[in-house]
């Protein structure tokens, strides 16, 4: 069975700061991995994502990922936090087979302050 | 931009009421998802469909369950007699192909509250 787990159910940076959200997972075979976020009262986007090939990940608005297989980890980092990336952030694995059915962990909050 | 379209986006409804949560997926795509998210919880996967009829389903999706797709734009969820447990937040969603690798695109949501 595959699983994530996100560490951290809130964050806060400050404006400028680096924006560093955990996640790691639990998969049997190789794992596509996705980062959605949720800005209030929208649906989810997706920020980027990981399938094969270069492990570095570079998504929208700036956002990267790394897909570290030894750890299973895939943490979503910004080198400089604006107040527009206040939203939550799901961290989801794509099940092995099937059709694309996203197995989400249970999402960090993320706040910028001044 | 194309995107999904959920309506309504709040929906309060009584217990043992039968609610049907409506989605438009992106016009090209062909297949469609319905997830759900519980207040403070992870969100859950409940169905996809594809070719007019479900290709997967959760443990979640029971009897009380069902989707449709009535015609060639929307695609449906109906829950028959609602229970106090299915308060959620319900996103569908929609994809060009399957495979693991295809981005899902998600529509914005419809909260609904059993009473």
């Amino acid at each position: 069975a595959q699983s994530v787990t996100q560490l951290g159910s809130h964050v806060s940076v400050s404006e400028g700061a680096l924006v560093l959200l955990r996640c790691n997972y639990s998969s049997s075979v190789p794992p596509y991995l996705f980062w959605y976020v949720q800005y209030p009262n929208q649906g989810l986007q997706l920020l980027l994502k990981y399938t094969t090939g270069a492990t570095l990940v570079k998504g929208i608005n700036g956002f990267e990922a790394e897909f570290k297989k030894s750890e299973t980890s895939f943490h979503l980092t910004k080198p400089s936090a604006h107040m527009s990336d206040a939203a939550e952030y799901f961290c989801a694995v794509s099940r092995a087979g099937g059709y694309n059915k996203l197995i989400f962990g249970a999402g960090t909050r993320l706040a910028v302050h001044p | 931009e194309p995107e999904v379209t959920q309506t309504p986006s709040h929906q309060v409804t009584q217990m043992g009421q039968e609610v049907i949560l409506r989605c438009v997926p992106i016009s090209n795509h062909l297949y469609f998802y319905w997830y759900r998210q519980i207040l403070g919880q992870k969100v859950e996967f409940l169905v996809s469909f594809y070719n007019n009829e479900i290709s997967e389903k959760s443990e979640i999706f029971d009897d009380q369950f069902s989707v449709e797709r009535p015609d060639g734009s929307n695609f449906t969820l109906k829950i028959r007699s609602t229970k106090l447990e299915d308060s959620a937040m319900y996103f569908c969603a929609s994809s060009e192909q399957a495979g693991q690798s295809t981005e899902a695109f998600f529509g914005q949501g419809t909260r609904l509250t059993v009473v």
